[in-house]
């Protein structure tokens, strides 16, 4: 089954850009990633999809600043000129036909 | 406007039951595959159960294989998981989240309710 790995944490400073990744790995996904916000206290917020090609779709409402590209087995996001708003955590997560999986998180310190 | 409500959290007993409902609005929800979601105290988020769009195919997380059965009334547009034998490791807010067929991966999340295990 698919394992997606993402580091723990990340910083920049405020009005600066953050390249976070979502690796790949184990059994065959679907090859499309999301990528999902949630700040603190708050439920998660669907961000954009990602295939497997690099293109990216971003759901309703979301900044410019965010963008999605892909490189074989990871997967971007990439956040530019960083707002305080940005302080969240990020999960990626993708699919097969039998389980749905979520990254541990990548925890992001606006500075 | 897509909105997702949970409701039926609260505090129950290890061994005890509780059904969960999610319910949708601002779009047909039997177009679309289902999930529940659930984030333990300052855990990362983790995959319970998918249910597809008329309710023919499912899928648990192992954790809750035979314990947890998710169901759907689409005429209510709601989503349910009933979760039986519960233990303190199931405390966690959970969430639902809504699924493009096709697509796989969860394009709205609900707000979430809390479930607590515990005597």
């Amino acid at each position: 089954q698919p394992v997606l790995t993402q580091s723990s944490s990340a910083s920049a400073s405020l009005g600066s850009s953050v390249k976070l990744t979502c690796t790949l790995s184990g059994g065959h996904s679907n090859s499309i990633i999301a990528w999902h916000q949630q700040p603190p206290g708050k439920a998660p917020r669907y961000l954009m999809k990602v295939e497997g090609s690099g293109n990216y779709k971003k759901g309703s409402g979301v900044p410019d600043r965010f963008s999605g590209s892909s490189s074989g087995a990871d997967c971007y996001l990439t956040i530019s000129d960083l707002q305080s708003e940005d302080e969240a955590d990020y999960y990626c997560e993708t699919w097969d036909s039998n389980i749905q999986v979520f990254g541990t998180g990548t925890k992001v310190t606006v500075l | 406007e897509v909105q997702l409500v949970e409701s039926g959290g609260g505090l129950v007993q290890p061994g005890g039951s509780l059904r969960l409902s999610c319910a949708a609005s601002g779009f047909t929800l039997s177009a679309y595959w289902m999930h529940w979601v659930r984030q333990a105290p300052g855990k990362g988020l983790v995959w319970v159960s998918r249910i597809n769009s008329d309710g023919t195919t499912i899928r648990y997380a192992d954790s809750v294989k035979g314990r947890f059965t998710i169901s759907r009334d689409n005429a209510k547009n709601t989503l349910y998981v009933q979760m039986n034998s519960l233990r303190a490791e199931d405390t966690a807010v959970y969430y639902c989240a809504r699924v493009p067929v096709g697509v796989g991966i969860s394009d709205y999340w609900g707000q979430g309710t809390l479930v607590t295990v515990s005597s």
